[in-house]
């Protein structure tokens, strides 16, 4: 696997507390990317990132804010967590229209 | 943006027999569609992509087709088995949003041995 890390690898955390979850790489591609997956949805992107303070929504993007201040690190943050947001998020990273390589996805609950 | 769809959504075949899963794209810009394979509990892994200048990739029982002109792209497995049981997603690019894939929303494949 390529070296990309996500954490915490699972998370419960009640309605309405703020939530942030790391990706980590060690390959140093350009883009990063937060997706979410639930039944039925397949994998739905939330936001993406083309470079260091370069950041774009994609399809899902309403709740959820992103950060990425270095190469390696993007964080995905829920400012106040909603029960519709129970879900498995991936982080994955690529070069250009290049393979994008996924992290190990974690699973957050919000009761 | 993109519209990718992905059919059947769920596919289950004798283990030996072939599978072909398709899908669709809108974006004529669009010039690569990659595959990816998703085990149970597990995170996607790319099987196999092809670009646009080509027709067809192989890779051992798995082989990928692309018709620019319809604007479709299938995967087929040959002698399926057992271990072929997952959730596949096809996915592709656009040309006015560098480095972003759209993907269908998967076909789980059951391989009955």
């Amino acid at each position: 696997d390529a070296g990309i890390t996500q954490s915490p690898r699972h998370k419960v955390t009640e309605t309405g507390t703020p939530v942030t979850l790391r990706c980590h790489q060690t390959e140093n591609h350009r883009y990063m990317y937060w997706y979410r997956q639930d039944p039925g949805h397949g994998l739905r992107l939330i936001h993406y990132s083309y470079g260091v303070k370069d950041t774009d929504k994609g399809e899902v993007s309403d709740g959820y804010s992103v950060s990425r201040s270095k190469t390696e690190d993007f964080l995905l943050t829920l400012e106040s967590a909603t029960s519709s947001q129970t879900s498995v998020y991936f982080c994955a990273i690529s070069e250009q229209d290049n393979e994008q390589f996924f992290g190990p996805g974690t699973r957050l609950t919000v009761l | 943006g993109e519209n990718v769809e992905q059919h059947p959504s769920t596919l289950s075949v004798q283990e030996g027999d072939s599978a072909v899963i398709k899908c669709t794209y809108s974006d004529s810009a669009s010039n690569y569609f990659p595959w990816y394979k998703q085990e149970l509990g597990k995170r996607p892994q790319l099987i196999i992509d092809i670009r646009s200048n080509v027709g067809e990739k192989k890779d051992q029982r798995i082989a990928v087709t692309l018709n620019k002109t319809a604007k479709h792209f299938s995967l087929h497995i040959t002698e399926t088995q057992p271990e072929d049981s997952a959730v596949y997603f096809c996915a592709a690019n656009r040309g006015s949003t560098l480095g972003r894939l759209y993907f269908g929303r998967g076909t789980q494949l059951t391989v009955w041995p």
